[in-house]
């Protein structure tokens, strides 16, 4: 099956750990994106990459980092330095096709990150 | 920046009725992308829409994208339990690859 997925679903740190959320696509989209979701709220961009080896920040990339080493992964890791990381992190990816006109975005099912 | 307002925050309805939700943007989008998310779980996309004026049916959901290309509804028809969620209206610039603009959502409850 095609599709996005993002693992651990739950994820439990300490305080002044650094972790990484995973995000896999087999879709063959050259764009993904990280977003964040705090309760009650929209989405809010952290980082996205166009393509491999390219990724540029979004509105809230503070204390997070990313890499795109492959086409398929685009892992995220929150660092100690982000101030506020309890959050929902929702994966996607971009399906373009420009003869197609077709130009819709994908999501994986997330992971929430709790820090104790 | 480009904002978009969507409306209503949330709504009541009892099961069996019609529901109407809609955006409406500072800027001109050349696509609106219609999501609903269910709780804990990743957006699902609904509808997609290309075209100033265009209207799209997915079952029960209708979603039209405006004339004026700053704004888009949604429709449900003959509401039922499980579109109970999180619906979310997203506007791209032409060319952007950047991001998604997306609404804040609106909570749909359907009472039984």
């Amino acid at each position: 099956d095609g599709g996005i997925t993002q693992s651990p679903k739950y994820l439990f740190r300490k305080e002044g750990q650094n972790v990484t959320l995973s995000c896999e696509q087999n879709l063959n989209h050259d764009a993904m994106y990280w977003y964040r979701q705090d309760p009650g709220q929209g989405l809010r961009l952290i980082y996205y990459s166009q393509i491999v080896n390219d990724f540029q920040k979004g509105d809230i990339a503070e204390g997070y980092s990313v890499s795109r080493e492959k086409k398929e992964s685009f892992p995220l890791t929150v660092t100690s330095a982000q101030k506020n990381p309890t959050a929902f992190y929702l994966c996607a990816s971009r399906d373009y096709r420009d003869r197609g006109g077709t130009d819709t975005q994908y999501f994986g099912p997330g992971t929430r990150l709790t820090v104790l | 920046g480009q904002q978009l307002n969507q409306s209503p925050q949330s709504m009541f309805i009892q099961e069996g009725e019609d529901v109407s939700m809609n955006c409406t943007s500072s800027s001109i989008f050349n696509t609106w992308l219609w999501y609903k998310q269910d709780p804990g779980e990743g957006p699902v996309l609904l509808i997609a829409l290309y075209k100033a004026g265009e209207l799209t049916s997915n079952g029960r959901l209708t979603a039209q994208f405006g004339i004026t290309r700053k704004d888009s509804f949604l429709n449900i028809s003959a509401s039922i339990p499980s579109d109970v969620g999180i619906y979310f209206c997203a506007g791209r610039t032409s060319g952007s690859a950047r991001q998604l603009t997306f609404g804040s959502g609106t909570q749909l409850t359907v009472l039984p």
